[in-house]
């Protein structure tokens, strides 16, 4: 049973529009959510987070939003530029514990 | 080196052989851990090491045999593995009780 779950493979964006990445999840246990963002032939970086006492999170460029009682959380990237043409990962974890749970990634493309 | 370092970064070996990865960390981190992702699926975490005692196996095989001589080395002993344990392999590193994890780049293993 996944507990993070990223429905969308892929998404295209027009460079300069807006990026929306969703995920869901299922533990209503989780209290703590990450992206990540991994490029080719690398490891996966760590990108912005939001805690559960939270609904927003924004740094530059990238802002989460996180809807407790859907359960789900978004990261918005705006302006989109090609540079940020990625495959990105939502994680979630639970009462400070250090396990990680991941989805299964969403590819980001950004087009000129 | 900076970062959280991977080697080898590919490794193909065949069912009988043993074979061993490493992780290093530069960051003056005292969690590290072991993640796979196979094709099409999550990142899983394998194994959880705190000052170098493990605090977590995640029903790992024991084909697997991680090692953590202190904070800032890991090793994972591979031996008798099956075409399936082909995927990528990924280290990482925190401070116990942040929710942030660094990645290394990944060893890429393919068993024949």
């Amino acid at each position: 049973d996944q507990q993070v779950k990223q429905n969308s493979p892929s998404l295209s964006v027009q460079e300069g529009r807006i990026s929306i990445l969703n995920c869901d999840y299922t533990n209503s246990m989780f209290d703590y959510f990450l992206w990540y963002k991994k490029y080719p032939a690398e490891g996966p970086t760590f990108l912005i987070s939001i805690s559960s006492i939270k609904d927003k999170n924004e740094d530059g460029r990238f802002t989460v939003f996180l809807n407790k009682s859907a359960k789900h959380l978004s990261l918005h990237i705006v302006p989109s530029q090609p540079g940020d043409s990625a495959v990105y990962f939502c994680a979630a974890s639970a009462a400070a514990a250090q396990k990680l749970v991941f989805g299964q990634g969403t590819r980001l493309t950004i087009n000129p | 080196e900076t970062g959280v370092t991977q080697t080898p970064r590919h490794l193909v070996m065949g069912m009988t052989n043993k074979k061993s990865l490493k992780c290093e960390q530069h960051l003056g981190h005292n969690a590290m851990y072991w993640y796979k992702q196979s094709a099409k699926k999550p990142l899983e975490l394998m194994f959880v090491y705190n000052f170098k005692e493990q605090t977590e196996n995640n029903s790992v095989p024991s084909r697997f045999s991680p090692e953590c001589p202190n904070s800032s080395h890991l090793f994972l002993h591979l031996h008798t593995l099956q075409p399936e344990d082909s995927a990528l392999y990924l280290c990482a590193s925190s401070l116990i009780g942040d929710y942030e994890q660094y990645f290394g780049p990944g060893t890429r293993l393919t068993v024949t």
